[in-house]
C-alpha cells in the first residue's frame, strides 16, 4: 500500500515558488517525512526532512500541517535545474538499531518552465 | 569526497551470463541497499543491508543475490540475468537517521 500520495505532474514559471504537495494520512507519530528528487536518470538526491516542525535549508522548505498527514515542499525560487521528479516518503528515523527503509513511489514530475 | 561508487555503469549481457554490479561507498555507512528502475514503475528495492554479514530482501529480490563481506561493498549478483532484468540500478547507503546517498547508476541490458 501507498504510504504518501502526490500528483503525477506540476509546471512552476521560472523564478516562482514551486509547491509540490503530500499526502500522508496514515503516517505514525515516529515517521518522518523525507523528500528526495530525481534530475533525468541520475541517482536521487537528498532534499529535506522533518517530523512535526517546519524546516529550511539552503534547498528548499517543508512546511507539515498539524495533523502530520500532509506536507508541502517549496523551492522558493524555481530554476530550469530544478525540472526533476520528487519523491515524498515517510519512515521511521534509524538510530542505530531496528529497520529503517526508504520506499519510493513514482513521485511528482516538477517541470520548470521558462 | 563522500560518494557511492558503482561499476560498470553501462552494461550490455546475454541471457544466462553470470554478472557483478559493484558498489562502494567511503563514508564508513552501515546501511546500504540496492534498488531497480523501471520506467512507469519507480524505484523499487531489491535488497538491503543493515550491516556486515546482515542482509535482507526488499520488494524485488527475486533473481539476484547480494553479499556484504565488508562494510564499503555491497555487490549485487545476477547469476543468471533475463531480460526482464534489463533495468537501471542504483546502490544507496546511510548512517543512521542521515540522508540515503545514491551512486550514478548501473544501466543494464540484457539480451
Amino acid at each position: 500500500d501507498a504510504k504518501t500520495t502526490q500528483p503525477t505532474s506540476m509546471d512552476c514559471a521560472e523564478g516562482r515558488a514551486a509547491n509540490l504537495p503530500c499526502n500522508h494520512s496514515t503516517i505514525s507519530g515516529n515517521e518522518y517525512v523525507y523528500w528526495y528528487r530525481q534530475i533525468h536518470s541520475q541517482g536521487p538526491q537528498y532534499i529535506i526532512h522533518g517530523l512535526k516542525n517546519n524546516e529550511t535549508n539552503e534547498m528548499a522548505s517543508l512546511i507539515i500541517t498539524e495533523d502530520r498527514k500532509s506536507s508541502t515542499l517549496i523551492l522558493p525560487h524555481a530554476t530550469l535545474r530544478d525540472t526533476a521528479v520528487y519523491y515524498c516518503i515517510v519512515s521511521t528515523h534509524f538510530s542505530g538499531a531496528g529497520s529503517y527503509q526508504l520506499t519510493f513511489g513514482k513521485g511528482t514530475k516538477l517541470s520548470v518552465i521558462p | 569526497e563522500a560518494q557511492v561508487t558503482q561499476n560498470p555503469r553501462y552494461l550490455i549481457t546475454v541471457t544466462g551470463k553470470k554478472l557483478t554490479v559493484t558498489c562502494s561507498q567511503n563514508m564508513n555507512h552501515e546501511y546500504m541497499s540496492w534498488y531497480r528502475q523501471d520506467p512507469g514503475l519507480g524505484l523499487r528495492q531489491i535488497y538491503y543491508s543493515m550491516n556486515v554479514e546482515v542482509t535482507d530482501k526488499g520488494d524485488v529480490p527475486e533473481g539476484y543475490k547480494v553479499s556484504r563481506k565488508e562494510k564499503r561493498n555491497f555487490p549485487l549478483i545476477l547469476e543468471s540475468p533475463s531480460p526482464n532484468q534489463t533495468s537501471l540500478y542504483f546502490c544507496a547507503s546511510r548512517a543512521g537517521g542521515r540522508e540515503l546517498f545514491f551512486g550514478e547508476g548501473s544501466r543494464l541490458t540484457v539480451l
